[in-house]
């Protein structure tokens, strides 16, 4: 069955810590994965998408991560800000197939002054 | 703003009461999609329009009803709802209905059924 499960449920930081979220997948064949933050009453929103031959992108303080070996995924986020308060969802492309996303439940991630 | 954008934004209703849920993009794109989005649970996808045409129905109750008159607008219609069909509503948009294409998420619309 393919899923992808996130670790920790939830997280919180004091500002200006970094902090790493996990992602992990049995989705295959495998074609990209994305990092998505949902703000509070907002929409998901793409912060990086990964292919199957990249290891590492980076979007501003935001690097993620990708073993495609052992299907593992982490959002690093570096000097977190209050406006990082907000939940991380990963979100899988299989290889074919049209429509069907794989997502993660989401990381909670809270900053606090 | 990701160029999708969803009315109204917060929703109560009656088990009893009709309504809809609209949603417009601005992004030329040709596949709308319908989520469904509860505590604690992943984005569940409901429908899916390509180009028009219905793509994908996963198996979602027939008190929802969606319509897409057209690329770049979709409508979700609700009657006789559920408690549990209290949830967050997300229409997103995509270039192509071709899971390897970003989806863009609109704000949603907050249900409420009591």
């Amino acid at each position: 069955k393919n899923q992808v499960e996130q670790s920790p449920q939830s997280l919180i930081i004091l500002e200006g810590k970094n902090c790493t979220l996990q992602c992990n997948y049995t989705v295959s064949p495998f074609s990209n994965l994305r990092w998505y933050k949902q703000d509070t009453g907002r929409g998901p929103v793409s912060l990086t998408i990964m292919t199957f031959s990249e290891n590492t992108k980076s979007n501003g303080r935001y690097t993620a991560t990708l073993d495609a070996d052992t299907k593992q995924s982490s959002l690093h986020i570096t000097a977190s800000q209050l406006s990082d308060s907000a939940s991380y969802i990963c979100v899988v492309s299989p290889q074919t197939g049209a429509n069907n996303l794989f997502f993660g439940t989401g990381t909670r991630l809270t900053v606090i002054p | 703003e990701t160029g999708v954008t969803q009315t109204p934004r917060h929703l109560v209703m009656g088990m009893t009461n009709k309504k809809s849920l609209k949603c417009e993009q601005h992004l030329g794109h040709n596949a709308m999609y319908w989520y469904k989005q509860s505590a604690k649970k992943p984005l569940e996808l409901m429908f899916v329009y390509n180009f028009k045409e219905q793509t994908e129905n996963n198996s979602v109750p027939s008190r929802f009803s969606p319509e897409c008159p057209n690329s770049s607008h979709l409508f979700l219609h609700l009657h006789t709802l559920q408690p549990e069909d209290s949830a967050l509503y997300l229409c997103a948009s995509s270039q192509s209905s071709v899971a390897t294409y970003e989806q863009y998420f609109g704000p949603g619309t907050r249900l409420t059924v009591t």
